[in-house]
């Protein structure tokens, strides 16, 4: 089955900085790279999404891009600010949700 | 919010309890989805249901059963649980169309119920 390695574990940047989580993949048949969002006291939520046909995608400050012979995806935050502030999760899957994995998560700390 | 909401938000109990975790949806989808998430581990698929049919169970002690009466309500019943099973336990829908079993969709996540078990 598929596995879905999420580095680092932690990230602190300053306001206004830049913020890349990385991800790496081991089933090649992974076609879809969806992240999620998780505030404090929330459940998470989809920020951004990939499919495997597309190199990159950006959405205002947020972009994914996908490096599929190398079986990694990033995600890249522009101009952080303090409500950026969360944990980060990946995930990949080759099929359906029902093989869906995810990373560890990557909480991420903004200073003002 | 996400359209999902869970309760309780907190839940103690002892391993002798029966207890069960509820999860409704105001979105309209067909599919739905229960996870465990524990600190620093990845998110666990444990329960799918899609029209109310059990779809996946992903090799879950029996010590958790999921309900699904209908496509807005789910639940999960615990009984004789163990310390190992404190955690975070996550509600999701998806829109639950007839080609989800052939791609991915979005999900929309509740809060979670934070379970300890003393």
């Amino acid at each position: 089955g598929e596995n879905v390695e999420q580095h680092p574990s932690t990230l602190s940047v300053q306001e206004g900085d830049s913020a890349v989580i990385k991800c790496t993949y081991s089933d090649s048949a992974s076609n879809y790279f969806p992240w999620y969002k998780q505030e404090l006291g929330k459940g998470p939520q989809l920020i951004i999404d990939i499919r495997s046909n597309v190199g990159e995608k950006k959405d205002q400050r947020i972009a994914v891009t996908l490096n599929k012979t190398a079986k990694h995806f990033s995600l890249h935050i522009t101009e952080t600010q303090p409500e950026d502030s969360a944990v980060y999760f990946c995930a990949a899957s080759p099929y359906n949700n029902n093989d869906m994995r995810f990373g560890a998560g990557t909480r991420l700390t903004v200073k003002p | 919010e996400t359209g999902v909401t869970q309760t309780p938000r907190h839940l103690v109990m002892g391993m002798t309890n029966k207890k069960s975790l509820k999860c409704e949806q105001h979105l309209g989808h067909n599919a739905m989805y229960w996870y465990k998430q524990s600190a620093k581990k990845p998110l666990e698929l444990m329960f799918v249901y899609s029209l109310e049919e059990r779809v996946e169970n992903n090799s879950v002690p029996s010590r958790f059963s999921p309900e699904c009466p209908n496509s807005s309500h789910l639940f999960l019943h615990l009984h004789t649980l163990q310390p190992e099973d404190s955690a975070l336990y996550l509600c999701a829908s998806s829109q639950g169309t007839g080609d989800m079993w052939r791609t991915n969709e979005k999900l929309f996540f509740g809060s979670g119920t934070q379970l300890s078990v003393l």
